[in-house]
């Protein structure tokens, strides 16, 4: 059985940097096809992808975000860390990590990340 | 980037009814894209991907076509359990949501 929690801080103050863990279980990061991502969502907002680290180690980042973000593993302890540096009023939000697996299409052969199974969010107020 | 645009952004419907939300890719994404629910306070939850195939579980009055740039997504008698946001997601490069349906109670 997949599971992810999210943990960190739930207030932080404008220019801070914000560190939030994803700890998971039922799945290993160590493996290829396996990956973690991380969404979030404004107050009554739509969702934005921001990060996905995957078993090997690759890492994607939003274009518009990717200069403020950092996203590592720990594949012995089953975590993935998600670092979001300057933080702005307009990043408060509820932050989603989520498992993601290789969807494979089998006619052309091509996969993608699919994240399939979700944390339960955290809800991150950035307020001086 | 690539930019998904959804449509409608709500919807009014009653229980029974046939329900389509449609979603548009500014560039092409074969079909590499999926649909979530989500419910208040609640962690979107995967209904359909590659453009047409269900997850495990879900129930098979929603279904889902489309490739290239248009999408959507089907709920043939809507239920009670179905009154939620809906996103469509791209997966092909990097990852884009929707801008999200909120289907109501009519």
């Amino acid at each position: 059985q997949i599971t992810l929690k999210e943990s960190g801080p739930t207030l932080v103050k404008p220019t801070q940097t914000l560190t939030l863990t994803c700890t998971f279980s039922g799945f290993s990061l160590k493996t290829s096809g396996v990956g973690v991502g991380w969404i979030r969502q404004p107050p009554g907002k739509a969702l934005e992808w921001l990060a996905l680290i995957s078993g090997t180690d690759d890492r994607r980042y939003s274009p518009s975000l990717k200069s403020r973000l950092t996203i590592t593993k720990d594949t012995y302890r089953n975590w993935v860390v998600l670092s979001l540096t300057s933080m702005d009023p307009v990043d408060t939000g509820t932050y989603f990590c989520a498992h993601t697996r290789r969807d494979y299409d089998v006619v052309t052969g091509d996969y993608n990340p699919l994240y399939d199974y979700w944390g339960q969010g955290i809800l991150v107020t950035v307020s001086s | 980037d690539i930019q998904m645009t959804q449509s409608p952004s709500f919807l009014s419907a009653s229980v029974g009814d046939r329900v389509t939300i449609t979603c548009r890719a500014s560039q092409s994404i074969s079909v590499w894209l999926a649909w979530y629910q989500q419910k208040p306070g609640k962690a979107p939850t995967l209904l359909i991907y590659q453009s047409s195939t269900l997850e495990t579980g879900v129930p098979s009055r929603f279904s889902g076509s489309g490739s290239g740039t248009e999408f959507t997504l089907t709920i043939s008698g809507l239920q009670p359990d179905d009154f939620a946001t809906y996103y469509c997601q791209q997966y092909y490069s990097f990852s884009t949501f929707g801008g999200g349906t909120k289907v109501e109670i009519k």
